[in-house]
């Protein structure tokens, strides 16, 4: 249980265009979803909360307008890259929690590695 | 910065020898938890150790906390290649937020 899918894995864009990574919790439904952001050989940064049917809360220094955040329902929520430039570039991963599982454990996708040209 | 920090920031040991990996980090905490990454992935929840527990044991993982030192330690016995990973701790930051240390590479030597 606790399966996290998160798609694509890996995407190549050019520099100008959007991108939209999903996230979806395939066994069960996540009260709460989070965004990270990883650079190589470095720890998770946390982008944005987001909680089903409201708007996502953004760590400071995160750009609401660059990197939208949808989550439409319990099981999906998306990450898109608007306008997106080489130094987007970078490891994006997002997890789902559910209290009905285990309270403050989170359940990681597999990650989506941008490329921007 | 609330991130933790973690040490080493790699380690390379042989297979069947044990690996210990340090944690410290700067404010009061609930709980305490360590995740493993395996490269180009996302990451596994490994353990959960509560601010009121001094040790806890899952399999050949063994976590320690000390909350007077603000630090927690976790131990991989006898380990193998397939340990290979980075290996992070983290603890909450408000509500339900995680903070992660810097994390430690483990490479284990066939």
């Amino acid at each position: 249980g606790a399966v996290v899918s998160q798609h694509p894995s890996w995407v190549i864009c050019k520099s100008g265009t959007s991108v939209k990574i999903e996230c979806r919790s395939l066994d069960f439904q996540a009260t709460t979803m989070f965004w990270y952001r990883q650079f190589p050989k470095q720890s998770l940064m946390l982008m944005a909360t987001s909680n089903e049917g409201s708007k996502a809360t953004y760590e400071q220094g995160v750009e609401k307008d660059k990197f939208l955040i949808n989550h439409a329902s319990l099981t999906l929520s998306t990450l898109t890259v608007t306008s997106a430039h080489p130094e987007d570039s970078s490891f994006y991963i997002c997890s789902a929690e559910t209290e009905t599982l285990a309270k403050n454990i989170q359940y990681f996708g597999a990650g989506t590695r941008l490329s921007v040209l | 910065s609330q991130q933790g920090e973690e040490d080493p920031q790699a380690l390379s040991i042989q297979e069947g020898e044990n690996a210990t990996m340090n944690c410290s980090y700067k404010t009061s905490i609930n709980n305490l938890q360590w995740y493993r990454q395996n490269s180009g992935r996302g990451l596994v929840h490994l353990i959960l150790i509560r601010s009121n527990e001094r040790e806890k044991h899952s399999g050949r993982l063994r976590v320690t906390l000390d909350t007077s030192k603000k630090s927690s330690s976790l131990l991989i016995t006898a380990s193998r290649a397939a340990d290979t990973a980075s290996y992070f701790c983290a603890t909450i930051r408000g509500f339900q937020k995680l903070v992660f240390g810097t994390g430690t590479r483990l490479l284990v030597s066939p």
